[in-house]
């Protein structure tokens, strides 16, 4: 398996919902990370984990909260979103940190759409 | 800071034609640079990285980049496009954070078309 699967793939929540993204590796990798593209622009870093640890939190708003349950799984917990959060959200995963050396696997990302 | 430039926001090359993206890069030491495709709502694909070693190096679906120090450039090549080589291309570099962890920086991204 050399894919990163992310549900669902589209999600369209009001601002007073919860919902969650969810992201799944099985390629034994132990750094996730999260994105966020807007149209027509590059992805910006969220969050990574590595090994199951919050690493880098790119000073998120806390209305996104991050979660990693076991080193295959990641998941992005959304709550009192802003029109503005519509995105393509997007999970990525290396095999370790240093991520570079291998290159990142993506996902096809989630197209959230707040209304 | 780290980072790299895509001078244009959209490339046009009819099918058959050689093609060339652009992508200059500023680091501090040795960069590791990268090519990512992106077909339209999915995610970003890797096609070729530079580390080390030569100055050309080759990735996926026929695509090449060619790595200059001097000019500080690493363009995106490939000798004979193809319409389904249509999409947008992003140049990143490795940017190291204090906690030891690496992170892309992007460049902004340039939509290649390919006429038929």
């Amino acid at each position: 398996d050399t894919e990163v699967t992310q549900t669902p793939k589209h999600l369209v929540m009001g601002m007073t919902n919860k919902k969650s993204l969810k992201c799944e590796q099985h390629m034994g990798h132990r750094a996730m990370y999260w994105y966020k593209q807007k149209a027509k622009k590059p992805p910006e870093l969220m969050f990574v984990y590595s090994y199951e640890k919050l690493s880098i939190n790119e000073s998120v708003p806390s209305r996104f909260s991050p979660e990693c349950p076991n080193s295959s799984l990641l998941n992005l917990h959304l709550h009192a979103l802003q029109p503005e959060d519509s995105a393509l959200y997007l999970c990525a995963s290396s095999q370790d940190r240093q991520g570079a050396g291998y290159g990142y696997t993506f996902g096809s990302g989630t197209r959230l759409t707040v209304v | 800071a780290q980072s790299v430039a895509q001078p244009e926001d959209q490339v046009n090359v009819a099918e058959g034609n050689p093609l060339t993206v652009k992508c200059t890069y500023s680091v501090s030491g040795n960069p590791y640079l990268f090519w990512y495709v992106q077909y339209p709502n999915r995610g970003l694909q890797f096609l070729l990285k530079y580390i080390t070693g030569d100055n050309l190096v080759k990735g996926s679906y026929g695509f090449e980049a060619e790595f200059n120090k001097s000019q500080t450039s690493f363009h995106l090549k490939k000798p004979s496009a193809l319409v389904s080589d249509s999409a947008l291309y992003f140049c990143a570099v490795r940017d190291m954070r204090t906690s030891g962890t690496y992170k892309y920086i992007f460049g902004t991204g340039t939509r290649l078309k390919v006429l038929a």
